[in-house]
């Protein structure tokens, strides 16, 4: 079991530039989420799904898109990247339910100069 | 929207020193809350989850507690060890999972 991995670990970009960051999970859960770290801020919900096929705004959704075509991948996407894109963004899966665990990514470090 | 505070936000305690760490939350309509440990440069490690229908959860050297009429969580780690050093998040679960900032652990050998 792989849990919950994120390709690629590092990426700088230019302003302007666009780019796939993909998560994947083998543990067949329902839910998947995306996230961003800023220091003093904690983490803040992107974008989730709750199934294949359905993807949610969270809380700071501007600048980026996902997808969820297949149920063990969800693609976030910045279509014209920003330097206050600059961010480790984090993916987390569980399944569905009211009381059970996140297990989350090892994170992917983007900078945008 | 869910708010979600911890403090303090960084602590710093001589090795097998028992410490409590504090999390907060202003909307008691929650399923669980869960805590996280993060180790500089990684991901988060999911450490306990109590369900909003339970007070406590143990494991180890780990107690979390759970009031939800008061809106607070507590995690209480026993004998503290430099292994323990990293940053404990909470986050209140309802739909979404609204996390707290987190508290900067130090244990000094």
């Amino acid at each position: 079991n792989a849990g919950v991995t994120q390709t690629p670990k590092f990426r700088v970009l230019k302003t302007g530039q666009s780019m796939t960051l993909l998560c994947a999970q083998d543990m067949n859960h329902e839910y998947m989420y995306w996230y961003r770290q800023d220091p003093g801020m904690g983490l803040r919900l992107i974008h989730y799904s709750v199934g294949e096929g359905t993807t949610a705004k969270g809380e700071v959704p501007d600048g980026y898109n996902v997808s969820r075509l297949k149920k063990q991948n969800f693609l976030l996407g910045l279509e014209s990247a920003a330097p206050s894109q600059t961010s480790v963004y984090f993916c987390a899966s569980r399944s569905a339910g009211a009381g059970v665990e996140q297990y989350f990514g090892p994170g992917t470090r983007l900078t945008v100069t | 929207k869910q708010e979600v505070t911890q403090i303090p936000a960084a602590l710093s305690v001589p090795e097998g020193e028992n410490l409590v760490l504090n999390c907060s939350f202003t909307d008691s309509a929650i399923y669980n809350l869960q805590w996280f440990r993060q180790d500089p440069g990684k991901g988060l490690t999911s450490l306990l989850l109590i369900q909003s229908s339970q007070r406590e959860q143990t494991s180890g050297r780990l107690n979390a507690s759970l009031d939800k009429s008061s809106g607070r969580s507590t995690l209480y780690i026993a004998a503290s060890q430099p292994g323990d050093s990293a940053t404990y998040l909470c986050a209140a679960t309802g739909n979404q999972f609204y996390f707290g900032t987190g508290t900067s652990l130090t244990v000094i050998p």
